[in-house]
C-alpha cells in the first residue's frame, strides 16, 4: 500500500527556515518523480516544486523560486522541501504527491494519484 | 504559465440531479487534464485523468470530457458524498496549475 507521510510543519517567524520531509513507502521510490503542492487556509491548490526520480532535475513555482529547495534521499525513501526566507503568504498545508507508474511522456507531464495528508506550515510573528 | 479557470465558483444542486462543472485552460493542454475532489480536512482525491478516464474505484456517475482548452466534469446523479470542492489541473508541463475550484453544495 502506498503511503506518503509528511512531517516538519511548524509555526515559524517571517524570514525563518523550515525543512519538510515526506516518508514514502509501498512503491519503488527512486523510480518516481515527486512533487510538493500547497494549500493556504481556505484557498485553492498551488503546485510548489517537483523533482525527478534521480534528483537531477527540479523545478519551482515562481512564488518560491530562490527560497525553496526540493531534494530527495532515495536510500531513505524520503522527499524534502527546504524552505528559507519564509513569508506570511507561505502559510499553508504542504502535501507530498506521487504520480502513477512510469513511463511518462516527458518530465513534468504526469498527474498525482496519491497525496499525503499534509503538514501545516504557519509563518507568523 | 497556463491559467486554469473553473466555473461556476459555487454550484447548488439537489441530490439525484446532474451537476456540470467547467474548466478552461488559457493554452492548449491536449488531454493532459485531471479532476480532483476535496472534502474538508482531507487531501485531494483523483477522480479523472487524461481528461476522461476514471481513476481506480471512481463510480461511473463521474465522467470527464473535453480536450485542448475546454473541459467538463459531469456527475450524473448526485449522491450525498459528492458534495465537495472540485479542482481541475493541467499536467502538460511544469509549472502545473490548478483551477480555483468549484464548490458543489446541496440545494
Amino acid at each position: 500500500e502506498v503511503q506518503l507521510l509528511e512531517s516538519g510543519g511548524d509555526l515559524v517567524q517571517p524570514g525563518g527556515s523550515l525543512r519538510l520531509s515526506c516518508a514514502a513507502s509501498g512503491f519503488i521510490f527512486s523510480s518516481y518523480p515527486m512533487n510538493w503542492v500547497r494549500q493556504a487556509p481556505g484557498k485553492g491548490l498551488e503546485w510548489v516544486s517537483g523533482i525527478s526520480g534521480s534528483g537531477g532535475s527540479t523545478d519551482y513555482a515562481d512564488s518560491v523560486k530562490g527560497r525553496f529547495t526540493i531534494s530527495r534521499d532515495n536510500s531513505k525513501n524520503t522527499l524534502y522541501l527546504q524552505m528559507n526566507s519564509l513569508r506570511a503568504e507561505d502559510t499553508a498545508v504542504y502535501f507530498c504527491t506521487k504520480p502513477p507508474p512510469p513511463p511518462y511522456a516527458r518530465l513534468g507531464s504526469y498527474y498525482f494519484d496519491y497525496w499525503g495528508q499534509g503538514t501545516l506550515v504557519t509563518v507568523s510573528s | 504559465e497556463i491559467v486554469m479557470t473553473q466555473s461556476p465558483a459555487t454550484l447548488s444542486v439537489s441530490p439525484g440531479e446532474r451537476a456540470t462543472l467547467s474548466c478552461r485552460a488559457s493554452q492548449r493542454v491536449g488531454n493532459n487534464l485531471v479532476w480532483y475532489q476535496q472534502k474538508p480536512g482531507q487531501a485531494p482525491r483523483l477522480l479523472i485523468y487524461g481528461a476522461s478516464t476514471r481513476a481506480t474505484g471512481i463510480p461511473a456517475r463521474f465522467s470527464g470530457s473535453g480536450s485542448g482548452t475546454e473541459f467538463t466534469l459531469t456527475i450524473s446523479s448526485l449522491q450525498s458524498e459528492d458534495f465537495a470542492v472540485y479542482y481541475c489541473q493541467h499536467y502538460n508541463n511544469w509549472p502545473y496549475t490548478f483551477g480555483q475550484g468549484t464548490k458543489l453544495e446541496i440545494k
